[in-house]
């Protein structure tokens, strides 16, 4: 299985901060890696997809990049609606295995 | 609009089985593949399985094998989560996902079942 290991498990910014999230996986795929946004009692939602694509309808201060085995969720000029728990999630090989979430607060 | 309507929630006893619905609408049913995940409260999320709704084909995580199963009514455009052999530990909010089939992305999530498990 693939294990995706994701940091920081939590974080606290400020509004209009930049704010990176990393996703380390234990072995090489193709780029079949998504991140998801969930806020308290909701479903997740898709922020970005195959790494680097962001979905339709979500903010473009959302992005996604990969290098090697590991993949970013950058969050520029962050606003108080970004409060939320992120989770990468790889989806090249079963099972599709999920980072352990980081929790995002603003200070 | 597309979505994902899921069935109500449940209260089972140690040793029962769920079955949880999710019916599609908005969209063609057997186009995209269908990704149950669950999560604890307060946990994270965890990824149960997955089906092909046209093919009916699967493919559960190991720690499920031998009392999960995943199922279709192409009719009524429905996939169905069976767990059996319940204990507390499968107490937890279920969430079925509509998946591309091209880029493996969950797009469209259902609202939701809570299963609680107590004697």
């Amino acid at each position: 299985d693939i294990q995706m290991t994701q940091s920081p498990s939590s974080l606290s910014a400020s509004v209009g901060d930049r704010v990176t999230i990393t996703c380390r996986a234990s072995q090489s795929f193709s780029t079949y890696l998504n991140w998801y946004q969930q806020k308290p009692g909701k479903a997740p939602q898709l922020l970005i997809y195959a790494a680097s694509n962001l979905q339709s309808g979500v903010p473009s201060r959302f992005s996604g990049r990969e290098s090697g085995t590991s993949f970013t969720l950058t969050i520029s000029n962050l606003q108080p609606e970004d409060i939320a728990t992120y989770y990468c999630q790889q989806s090249d090989s079963f099972p599709n295995t999920f980072g352990q979430g980081t929790k995002l607060e603003i200070k | 609009q597309v979505q994902l309507v899921q069935s109500g929630a449940e209260v089972k006893k140690p040793g029962a089985s769920v079955k949880v619905s999710c019916k599609a609408s908005g969209y063609t049913f057997i186009t995209y593949d269908i990704t149950w995940v669950r999560q604890a409260s307060g946990q994270g999320l965890e990824w149960m399985g997955w089906m092909n709704p046209n093919s009916g084909d699967t493919a559960y995580a190991q720690k499920f094998q031998g009392r999960l199963t995943m199922t279709r009514s192409t009719s009524t455009s429905t996939a169905y989560m069976e767990l059996s052999s319940l204990t507390s530990e499968d107490t937890a909010v279920y969430y079925c996902a509509r998946r591309g089939l091209l880029l493996h992305q969950e797009d469209v999530w259902g609202q939701g079942t809570t299963v609680t498990v107590s004697s």
